[in-house]
């Protein structure tokens, strides 16, 4: 079976700074991984995903995220961060498809 | 762009009434799944469904069943709704190692 840690619960950063959301997964056999976002009363967006190659994968509204095997993380950075990244962020990890587990997610807050 | 419907936003139940979530994918998606949604708890996997008629347990299957006829079709159902099934419920699509998402229903039992 497979696990997602999301250790942080709630990031508060201030407009324009950078933001890291940080997510470790367990599991014996290769994932998948994946980023998913939720605006408030909304289902979860797509934000970005690694299913194989290069480990640095870009995603939509500027998100990037860092596949390290070693670690076993998929860590979720932005440069520079909008009120509009005020939301819910899940980390994911699927080993064939049809099962995902979910963290618990990390709740971003933007200060202006 | 794949979409998945909920048919309902906001709902709103008597304790011990039998209440239908219904979710329809457009994009003609193997696998559906149906997740509840609490705070600090994430996404907690009730049921899913690789084919039509066929479904699997998820990790908090109780008080929960599912109906899969079709194959766009996937509905969740709860036999005699209890103030703890309080939440918010999102209904997923995958084909392949992507997951889709709806809207999400939030269902409160009164």
């Amino acid at each position: 079976a497979q696990s997602v840690t999301q250790l942080d619960s709630q990031v508060p950063v201030f407009e324009e700074a950078p933001v890291e959301l940080r997510c470790n997964y367990s599991s014996s056999v290769s994932v998948y991984l994946f980023w998913y976002v939720q605006y408030p009363n909304q289902g979860l967006q797509l934000l970005l995903k690694y299913l194989s190659g290069s480990t640095l994968v870009k995603g939509i509204n500027g998100f990037e995220a860092e596949f390290n095997k070693s670690q076993t993380s998929f860590h979720l950075r932005k440069p520079s961060v909008h009120i509009s990244d005020t939301a819910e962020y899940f980390c994911a990890v699927s080993a064939l498809g049809n099962q995902f587990y979910f963290g618990t997610g990390t709740s971003l807050t933007v200060i202006p | 762009d794949v979409k998945v419907t909920q048919s309902s936003r906001y709902l709103v139940k008597r304790t011990g009434e039998k209440v239908f979530l219904e979710c329809v994918q457009d994009m003609d998606h193997e696998n559906m799944f149906w997740y509840r949604q609490d705070p600090g708890l994430g996404l907690r996997l009730i049921y899913f469904s690789y084919d039509v008629k066929m479904k699997e347990k998820g990790d908090i299957p109780e008080g929960y069943s599912v109906s899969r006829e079709k194959k766009e079709r996937f509905s969740l159902i709860l036999e005699s709704a209890s103030t703890n099934q309080t939440s918010m419920y999102l209904c997923a699509s995958s084909l392949g190692y992507v997951a889709f998402f709806g809207q999400g229903t939030r269902l409160t039992v009164v």
